[in-house]
């Protein structure tokens, strides 16, 4: 009865290649972000939709896409890996209302070799 | 922009002592504010929140009092436990949609 669940978990790939992160809430809610912690725990939004409409796109290189089929899910693509973007992923969701908390996954820990 | 301001970690305590880490924010108008906390290898979890000026929030223990005129929300507990250990989040938000703008975490050991 997990409510935001992504996977996978952990992911280590070498430079060059392409990966998807999946994430799924069975909250019912509207909105579905990404965001993206570093090695130093600084958490920064990457995307956000609502309603499967992208609604914020921050200053994120193309090679990431994010895509969702439906408002449960909001899956992350990301090409041609660079080093930089190692880091863990969060994906999180909230009903609207300024003052509903969002829900987060456990994070996908991605390394590149 | 808005951005919150939280106090450099990491903050070593020993248990039962009391615990204050200090969150400011610079925001036009009037945000909810959060405290998420995160468990080594887990994701962020809801500690606490207010949504206007004077209002408290708590939980386990922990407390934060929105400020408005000094535009802060500090995080408060009487007594912390080993348990408590953890990395925690200051954040703000505005609209139903908007994401949340976080502070740099503060980390949070406390031992035997």
């Amino acid at each position: 009865d997990t409510a935001v669940s992504q996977t996978p978990k952990y992911l280590v790939t070498q430079m060059g290649n392409d990966k998807s992160i999946k994430c799924e809430q069975n909250l019912g809610h509207d909105t579905m972000y990404w965001y993206k912690q570093d090695s130093k725990k600084f958490l920064k939004i990457m995307f956000s939709y609502n309603n499967k409409e992208l609604i914020i796109n921050e200053t994120v290189p193309n090679r990431f896409s994010p895509k969702s089929p439906d408002k449960a899910h909001l899956n992350l693509h990301i090409n041609s890996l660079e080093l930089g973007d190692s880091a863990v992923y969060f994906c999180a969701s909230s009903p609207g209302g300024q003052n509903q908390p969002q829900h987060f996954g456990d994070g996908t820990r991605l390394s590149i070799l | 922009g808005d951005s919150v301001t939280q106090m450099e970690g990491p903050v070593t305590l020993s248990e039962e002592a009391f615990l204050t880490i200090n969150c400011t924010y610079t925001a036009t108008g009037y945000p909810s504010l959060f405290w998420y906390v995160q468990y080594p290898g887990e994701g962020l979890q809801l500690l606490l929140k207010a949504t206007k000026a004077d209002d408290k929030g708590s939980n386990k223990g922990f407390e934060a009092t929105y400020r408005k005129e000094t535009t802060s929300f500090h995080l408060e507990k009487g007594s912390v436990q080993v348990s408590d250990s953890a990395v925690y989040f200051c954040a703000l938000r505005f609209s139903g949609n908007t994401p949340l703008v976080f502070g740099k975490g503060t980390r949070l050991s406390v031992i035997a």
